[in-house]
């Protein structure tokens, strides 16, 4: 099956400093999304892209579909201590059948 | 208004039990899944219905049997409940025939099995 590599699987970081992380697939994908999981709950929508190289904002938030349709970032600027969680990217080859990163825990120290 | 809720929010169980978790949304969605997220946290999807329809049903044990009575509801049974079922189960929905499908998550049911 489809597989894809989410990287780093943790980061600790300053408040105050910008996060990277991304995901890369051998596959290409229709659809990139990003959710956020705070402790104790499902994951939240928080970008979803559907064109090859279209680059969405959100807040502080900012993701990308890469130009090869096999790659996704996200950025998150000015970290604070809600950003804590894990991020997940998912990829979807077809409406609705996503294939899920591994996840990157993301902690911010105050 | 909650969009996909699930109860139990929490499930303690033995070895051997049977249970269900329940799962509604009531945003229109035409697709409904079950995912499973293990203790290292990773989402693999379990199954996904379309319109009361089975459409995908990923490697799981047939002791996991998901009944979706209509499409704004999707159920997940349990038969003989191991030890390796401990996780926690998310239900999610999407709208399929949009086009885009992106998925909103439940709230999950955290099973532990002793």
């Amino acid at each position: 099956g489809q597989q894809l590599n989410q990287s780093p699987q943790s980061m600790f970081i300053q408040e105050g400093e910008d996060v990277s992380m991304n995901c890369t697939s051998s596959s290409i994908f229709n659809t990139w999304l990003w959710y956020k999981q705070d402790p104790g709950e499902g994951p939240v929508l928080l970008i979803a892209l559907y064109k090859a190289g279209e680059l969405t904002s959100n807040g502080r938030l900012t993701a990308q579909f890469g130009i090869t349709r096999k790659d996704s970032f996200l950025n998150i600027s000015a970290s604070i201590p809600s950003d804590v969680g894990i991020y997940f990217c998912a990829g979807q080859s077809s409406p609705g059948k996503s294939t899920f990163g591994d996840g990157t825990t993301l902690t911010v120290k105050p | 208004d909650t969009a996909v809720s699930q109860t139990p929010k929490y499930l303690v169980t033995q070895m051997g039990n049977d249970k269900s978790i329940k799962c509604e949304q009531n945003l229109g969605h035409d697709t409904m899944y079950w995912y499973k997220q293990d203790s290292k946290k990773f989402l693999k999807i379990m199954f996904s219905y379309n319109n009361k329809e089975l459409i995908i049903n990923e490697t799981v044990p047939n002791r996991f049997s998901p009944k979706s009575p209509d499409k704004a509801h999707l159920n997940l049974h349990i038969n003989s409940l191991e030890l390796g079922d401990s996780a926690v189960y998310f239900c999610a929905s999407s709208q399929v025939l949009a086009g885009v499908g992106e998925q909103f998550f439940g709230p999950g049911t955290r099973l532990t099995v002793l």
